[in-house]
């Protein structure tokens, strides 16, 4: 089963700002990668696809790229509604599909 | 608008059968790119996927829960269903339906999610 690590756990950022999250995968997943976010009491949302492709109605400030075991998701600039929770998910070697343990994106 | 809703009881007892149903609404659950999911997530912790199933009935599951796990599709009601036998305080979690698209585009990932329903297990 791959582990996926996300880092930091918690990253504090003022509203404009710029959000660097991190997954890093236990064995290569290629480009295989996905990232969602969540807020409180909502499901997760499909952002990004396969490293870098951002899912419909995504905005244009989330980013991400990567491949093999590092990935990187940024946010240019963070708006009051990105504060959330973000998980990354391999899709390389399944089943089962894995999910990082996620990063919280705080108001500071 | 695709839509899915999770249903089923909030309250299970120890070692007995969890039961949900996702109903899907505004889209085809026969479409065959698409698999149909089960996701769970203890409160306050991090994604787990359960297991995916086609129109056809096609499964894949989790390892970890292949055991104690069944999916099964029900076309004419646009529904699929999760059953988690012999259940413990483990199971207590809030459990997610969706989709899972397996389209030349988009490939194995969750794209549309059900609100999601807690199911605790106590007695």
């Amino acid at each position: 089963e791959i582990v996926l690590t996300q880092s930091p756990a918690v990253l504090s950022l003022s509203p404009g700002e710029r959000a660097t999250l991190s997954c890093r995968a236990s064995q290569s997943v290629s480009s295989y990668l996905a990232w969602y976010q969540q807020k409180p009491g909502q499901a997760p949302r499909l952002l990004i696809y396969d490293a870098a492709n951002r899912a419909t109605g995504i905005p244009a400030r989330f980013s991400g790229s990567g491949s093999g075991t590092d990935f990187t998701l940024i946010i240019s600039s963070l708006e009051p509604e990105d504060f959330a929770v973000y998980y990354c998910q391999q899709r390389s070697n399944w089943p089962p599909f894995t999910f990082g343990p996620g990063t919280k994106v705080e108001i500071k | 608008q695709l839509q899915l809703q999770e249903s089923g009881p909030g309250l299970v007892k120890p070692s007995e059968t969890l039961s949900l149903t996702c109903t899907v609404s505004g889209g085809s659950i026969s479409r065959s790119s698409y698999y149909w999911g089960w996701i769970r997530q203890p409160p306050g912790k991090g994604l787990e996927w359960i297991g995916s199933i086609n129109y056809s009935g096609s499964t894949y599951y989790n390892p970890s829960l292949k055991s104690r796990v069944t999916i099964s599709v029900d076309t004419s009601k646009n529904q699929f269903s999760l059953k988690l036998s012999s259940v413990t305080a483990a199971d207590t979690t809030v459990y997610y339906c969706a989709r899972h698209p397996r389209t030349a585009m988009v490939s194995d990932v969750f794209d549309y999610w059900g609100q999601g329903t807690l199911v605790t297990v106590s007695s």
